[in-house]
């Protein structure tokens, strides 16, 4: 496979339920991303990790707990989500981090559509 | 605070020409993006400008003006695969991207 691969492509839970987004690209960047987008509204950039090390927390509540094992991969661990949680997670690379001087172009994957209940 | 600005939706007809605008206002500027994304999928990019003018890529063309703050994305010979939503974004002085809520066109046959 190439490109940003994102799984599940649909989710539906419960308020209590503990689920997990997974994040897998393969286009050997260094930079991966987790974005919220909720409809008529800009992506919120949520986590940033440059080298698997945390870069960035947008003052996301703890209830999204994020994992970046290795640089390919990326996980959004999801606990006592709220219904206004539901939206779309959009996962992305690119070849450095935000501060990047030059296009540093995104690379999205095709996203996880929560829905909780 | 920091502001993109778009249209929320625009139509336009097959084979026509469709220009979008972006306004911002952020401290300071970096670069510009369009982003295009059908509904269901990634976006995906399309063009970049940090220095004044036009930029020209196939159908597609972005136009940039810093003293105004201002870019377009100008959409020439309208497809009825351009039918997506097309997303603004700012890299500002901190080089944090700003994101505008992006401009669904709606292409008619």
């Amino acid at each position: 496979e190439t490109g940003v691969t994102q799984t599940p492509r649909h989710l539906v839970m419960g308020m209590t339920n503990k689920k997990s987004l997974k994040c897998e690209q393969h286009l050997g960047h260094n930079a991966m991303y987790w974005y919220k987008q909720s409809a008529k509204k800009p992506l919120e950039l949520m986590f940033v990790y440059n080298f698997k090390e945390q870069t960035e927390n947008n003052s996301v509540p703890s209830r999204f707990s994020p994992e970046c094992p290795n640089s390919s991969h990326l996980f959004l661990h999801l606990h006592t989500l709220q219904p206004e949680d539901s939206a779309l997670y959009l996962c992305a690379s690119s070849q450095g981090t935000e501060d990047y001087s030059g296009a540093n172009v995104l690379t999205f994957g095709a996203g996880s559509r929560l829905t909780v209940l | 605070g920091q502001n993109i600005d778009q249209p929320t939706e625009m139509t336009a007809t097959e084979g026509a020409i469709v220009q979008i605008n972006c306004t911002y206002q952020t401290s300071g500027f970096n670069g510009l993006f369009w982003y295009q994304q059908h509904a269901g999928e990634a976006p995906t990019f399309l063009s970049y400008n940090v220095l004044d003018g036009l930029e020209e890529k196939g159908r597609f063309s972005s136009f940039l003006s810093r003293s105004k703050g201002y870019s377009y994305l100008l959409l020439k010979e309208l497809q009825m695969k351009d039918s997506a939503s097309y997303l603004c974004a700012v890299k500002d002085s901190n080089y944090q991207l700003i994101w505008g809520a992006g401009t669904k066109l709606i292409i008619k046959p």
